[in-house]
């Protein structure tokens, strides 16, 4: 597709429960980044992937959290045993290789909202 | 040192004015400094994008002006309108790496 694209656009669990997000990045991007937009906030960063490799995954509020991209595309952010404090929008972003001149541009997906009830 | 702080929190303008939001950063290793427009239920749309070594870039209505030593940043709308009407961030990045967002502008440009 021509954009960054996330599926499901909303998802309500219910406290305790498993989910799964899924993150298509605008094909031919190495960088792929997950971000929470709390009601209100600016997005707060969470993990961050090169390739396959999780870069940098210091935004990860607690190991509830985890996230994969075992091919270098599609990634998948996985929340075990949901609270209600996890209601947020979920952002996906990609970006080109480090070696395009335009590595510094982040495109954002139009997100994830998850209401956990 | 990682935040940054933008201002005001709301903002309303006429049609046609030229609202300013306004972006500080604490972090000289800060390099990349892109603001982004978000509509409601959609996510953040790159708007315009500037580097420490120019002090000011314009790309249609939108213009960033960057003040390194004050390390400070604003966006200009020029000429608004209404459909301007949404959410402004400003962020800030060191290489191709993560951003730091600011907490948002709301704006609102009456008819």
């Amino acid at each position: 597709g021509a954009g960054v694209s996330q599926t499901p656009s909303n998802k309500v669990t219910e406290k305790g429960k498993y989910v799964e997000l899924r993150c298509d990045p605008i094909s031919g991007h190495t960088a792929l980044y997950w971000y929470r937009q709390s009601l209100g906030q600016g997005p707060e960063f969470l993990i961050y992937f090169q390739g396959t490799g999780a870069a940098d995954d210091s935004g990860l509020p607690n190991d509830r959290f985890f996230a994969v991209r075992p091919e270098g595309s599609v990634s998948t952010l996985k929340i075990q045993r949901t609270e209600r404090g996890d209601s947020a929008v979920y952002l996906c972003a990609s970006s080109p290789s480090p070696l395009s001149p335009i590595a510094d541009t982040q495109y954002f997906g139009p997100g994830t909202r998850l209401t956990v009830l | 040192q990682q935040q940054v702080k933008q201002s005001p929190q709301s903002l309303i303008v006429q049609k046609g004015g030229i609202p300013i939001i306004n972006c500080a950063y604490e972090n000289t290793a800060f390099d990349y400094f892109p603001w982004y427009q978000q509509f409601p239920g959609k996510g953040p749309a790159l708007l315009i994008a500037i580097r420490p070594d120019v002090s000011e870039k314009k790309e249609g209505r939108f213009t960033i002006s960057f003040n390194k030593s004050a390390k400070q940043f604003s966006l200009h709308i020029m000429d608004s309108q209404p459909g301007d009407s949404a959410t402004y961030f400003c962020a800030a990045s060191s290489g191709t790496y993560k951003y730091i967002f600011g907490t948002g502008t709301r704006l609102k440009v009456l008819a």
